[in-house]
C-alpha cells in the first residue's frame, strides 16, 4: 500500500533562516505531488504542485520554493524564513487526476 | 472562478445528536466533490467523495450527497460520537482541472459526552 512521510513534524525556525522540508511518497511510480500550507484557523491554500521529476508550478509568487530531485521525493525550501511563513505545510499524492491523499504534515512556527 | 464555501464553525454537538455541516460551490462544468477530515494533530484524510450529480459519498456513518440544482454537498451523519471531534473540509476538484483541489475554510466540529 502507499505511504507518505513528512519531516520533521514540528520546526522552530528563527526569522531570517533557511527552511527545508521533505516529504516522500513509497508504494507508487511517478505520482502528482503536491504542498499546501495551513494559516491558524484558516483552509488549505496549494502552494505548489509537480507532475513529474524536475517540473514544478507555483500557485502563489511567495518566498518560498519547491523541488524534485526524485519521482518520489518533494522538497520545500526558503533562503530566508519570514515570520508570515508559519504554519502547518501538507504534502500530498495523487495518481493523474484521482483523489489526493495527504501526509502528515509538518508545524513550522518561524520566531 | 470555482470556490466552495461551507457553514463557519465552530459547531458543538451532544453526542448522539444528527450533524448537518453545509456546503455549497461554485464551478463551471461538473466538478468532483469531497470532504476530507483532520483530527487534532494530523494531516487530512479523505472522508468521502462523490464525482457526478446525484451520487451520495458515505463513509464512517457520515454522507453526502451531490446536488447539482442547488450546488451542494452536505455532510450528515444521524448519530455523532465524541470521536468525530475534528475538523471538516468540503472541497472541489474542477473538471478542467482536476489535479488541483479547491479546499473550504473548513468547520470546527466538538462533541461533548
Amino acid at each position: 500500500s502507499q505511504t507518505i512521510h513528512q519531516w520533521p513534524a514540528t520546526l522552530v525556525q528563527p526569522v531570517g533562516s533557511p527552511l527545508s522540508l521533505e516529504c516522500t511518497v513509497e508504494g507508487t511510480s511517478n505520482p502528482n505531488l503536491y504542498w499546501y500550507r495551513q494559516a491558524a484557523g484558516r483552509g488549505l491554500q496549494l502552494l505548489f504542485y509537480s507532475v513529474g521529476i524536475g517540473q514544478i508550478s507555483s500557485e502563489v509568487p511567495q518566498n518560498l520554493s519547491a523541488s524534485r530531485p526524485q519521482d518520489r521525493q518533494f522538497i520545500l525550501s526558503s533562503k530566508k524564513l519570514l515570520l508570515s511563513d508559519s504554519g502547518f505545510y501538507l504534502c500530498a499524492w495523487s495518481l493523474g487526476q484521482e483523489t489526493q491523499y495527504f501526509g502528515p504534515g509538518t508545524r513550522l512556527l518561524v520566531l | 472562478g470555482n470556490s466552495v464555501t461551507q457553514m463557519e464553525g465552530p459547531v458543538t454537538l451532544s453526542e448522539e445528536a444528527f450533524l448537518t455541516i453545509n456546503c455549497t460551490y461554485t464551478a463551471t462544468g461538473y466538478p468532483s466533490l469531497f470532504w476530507y477530515v483532520q483530527y487534532p494533530g494530523e494531516g487530512l484524510q479523505l472522508l468521502l467523495k462523490a464525482t457526478k450529480a446525484d451520487d451520495k459519498g458515505s463513509n464512517k456513518g457520515f454522507e453526502a450527497t451531490y446536488r447539482k440544482e442547488t450546488t451542494s454537498f452536505h455532510l450528515e451523519k444521524g448519530s455523532v460520537q465524541v470521536s468525530d471531534s475534528a475538523v471538516y473540509f468540503c472541497a472541489l476538484t474542477p473538471y478542467s482541472s482536476a489535479s488541483k483541489i479547491i479546499f473550504g475554510s473548513g468547520t470546527r466540529l466538538s462533541i461533548r459526552p
